[in-house]
């Protein structure tokens, strides 16, 4: 069976400071990535995919930046946190890409405070 | 634009009192409606898929109907174990999976 490894579980980080999130994927071969954060009372929103190997679409404009150096390893980062990065994030697999007979699966998340 | 409201925004029932959640959505070619579980500071559970209006899926106490609206969560009988917050999401042909910002429910015992 497929299981998504995300981590840290919690991260607490100075404004100003870098981010390495890593999430890894097992039990499929090309799957589709997403990162997602989480803020309380709203919606999930996306913060980029990855069809492949190397190929990232970032769908809002903002601080944060997505690798994807093997088939199965998604990374968040940045290069300066800023308050306002503050959130739940979390990745996700899925077989197809938006389509209506793929659902996501995610990981457990990672809760991240910007101090 | 495409669209997921999802209401109430917190239920409380008592354990036993059966309820349901709802699921608005406003999309140009559904290709799929999607309901999760998430508990609290853990990532959200997929439970099912509906396709067409008319589709119904079942899981336990839990039941997921569809019609060219909206979608409901029924639960029947709930225990506690089924506290958690419910999400729905929208695939359509014009979007990404659209997620509503869930209905937070609480069952006491």
């Amino acid at each position: 069976s497929q299981t998504i490894h995300q981590w840290p579980a919690t991260l607490v980080q100075p404004v100003g400071s870098p981010l390495s999130l890593e999430c890894t994927v097992e039990g499929t071969s090309n799957p589709n990535l997403y990162w997602y954060r989480q803020a309380a009372g709203r919606g999930l929103q996306l913060l980029f995919y990855s069809v492949g190997i190397g190929q990232i679409s970032s769908e809002v404009p903002q601080n944060l930046s997505a690798s994807r150096p093997q088939d199965r390893q998604f990374i968040l980062s940045s290069k300066k946190l800023l308050l306002s990065d503050s959130g739940f994030y979390l990745c996700a697999w899925s077989v197809g890409v938006f389509t209506g007979n793929s659902p996501l699966h995610f990981g457990n998340g990672t809760r991240l405070t910007v101090t | 634009e495409d669209q997921v409201t999802q209401s109430p925004e917190a239920l409380r029932l008592q354990e036993g009192e059966s309820s349901s959640l709802n699921c608005s959505y406003t999309v140009s070619g559904l290709r799929g409606l999607f309901w999760y579980r998430q508990d609290p500071g853990k990532g959200p559970e997929f439970l099912f898929t509906l396709y067409s209006a008319g589709e119904e899926k079942e899981k336990e106490r839990l039941k997921a109907t569809l019609t060219k609206k909206e979608s409901f969560l029924h639960i029947t009988a709930p225990k506690p174990e089924d506290s958690a917050t419910y999400l729905c999401a929208v695939s359509s042909s014009a979007s990404k999976i659209i997620f509503g910002s869930g209905t937070r429910l609480s069952i006491r015992p």
